[in-house]
């Protein structure tokens, strides 16, 4: 089945520098890659998402890269806050039509 | 963008017992819904699939008689943790996808905190 690989598991940056995420899938048909931001103890939000016609999509501070022939995407933030400090979680869909998530990496902003 | 709602957020119950939680698509309907399971500082991990009028599929591993999926209405699906365990003590949380501009994205519920003493 479907599974995703997410490095690194945790991640700790200076405010203002970038942070990326890098995810790796294994089925070659997947077609939609989500980002999650989820806080402690709460929901996952999603903060950007992917198709597999584009190789990037950028959405303020947020960016996320596709590249389909190594099959990985990446998340990228750029001049970090420290509320941008929390557990993101890349996905994909399985051939089930189930969202299937990476390990999560811990992100920490230090002001 | 879509709600689901997820009742109780938190949640203490004695081992042994059982408890239910629900989960329901408040402004759309959602012929399937999803429950994950969370432990601390790990991913979340698929449990099952509820399909409305229909029984749910497990993933490997879950214990079908010991978490009950019941999802009779198009806004409602229910997971009920049997005779729990305190490793049963564990973040619940539940997700209905919706066409949103074009795509498909996943909603979650706000989660429950079960813990079993």
């Amino acid at each position: 089945g479907e599974n995703v690989e997410q490095h690194p598991s945790t991640l700790s940056v200076q405010e203002g520098d970038s942070a990326v995420i890098k995810c790796t899938y294994s089925d070659s048909a997947s077609n939609y890659f989500p980002w999650y931001k989820q806080e402690l103890g709460k929901r996952p939000q999603l903060i950007i998402d992917i198709r597999s016609n584009v190789g990037e999509k950028k959405d303020q501070r947020i960016a996320v890269t596709l590249n389909k022939t190594a099959k990985h995407f990446s998340l990228h933030i750029t001049e970090t806050q420290p509320e941008d400090s929390a557990v993101y979680f890349c996905g994909t869909y399985n051939q089930g039509g189930k969202l299937i998530f990476g390990q999560g990496t811990e992100l920490s902003v230090k002001p | 963008g879509a709600v689901v709602s997820q009742h109780p957020s938190r949640v203490i119950c004695k081992s042994g017992t059982s408890v239910k939680i629900e989960c329901r698509s408040l402004d759309f309907q959602a012929t399937t819904m999803f429950w994950y399971r969370q432990f601390p500082k790990q991913s979340l991990m698929l449990m099952a699939t509820s399909n409305e009028g229909s029984k749910a599929t497990y993933e490997q591993g879950v214990e079908k008689d010991k978490f009950l999926i019941n999802h009779a209405s198009l806004t409602l699906s229910t997971l009920t943790v049997t005779s729990a365990h305190p490793e049963d003590s564990s973040f619940y949380i539940c997700s209905a996808r919706h066409p949103t501009g074009g795509t498909t994205e996943a909603f979650f519920g706000q989660g429950t905190r079960l813990t079993v003493v």
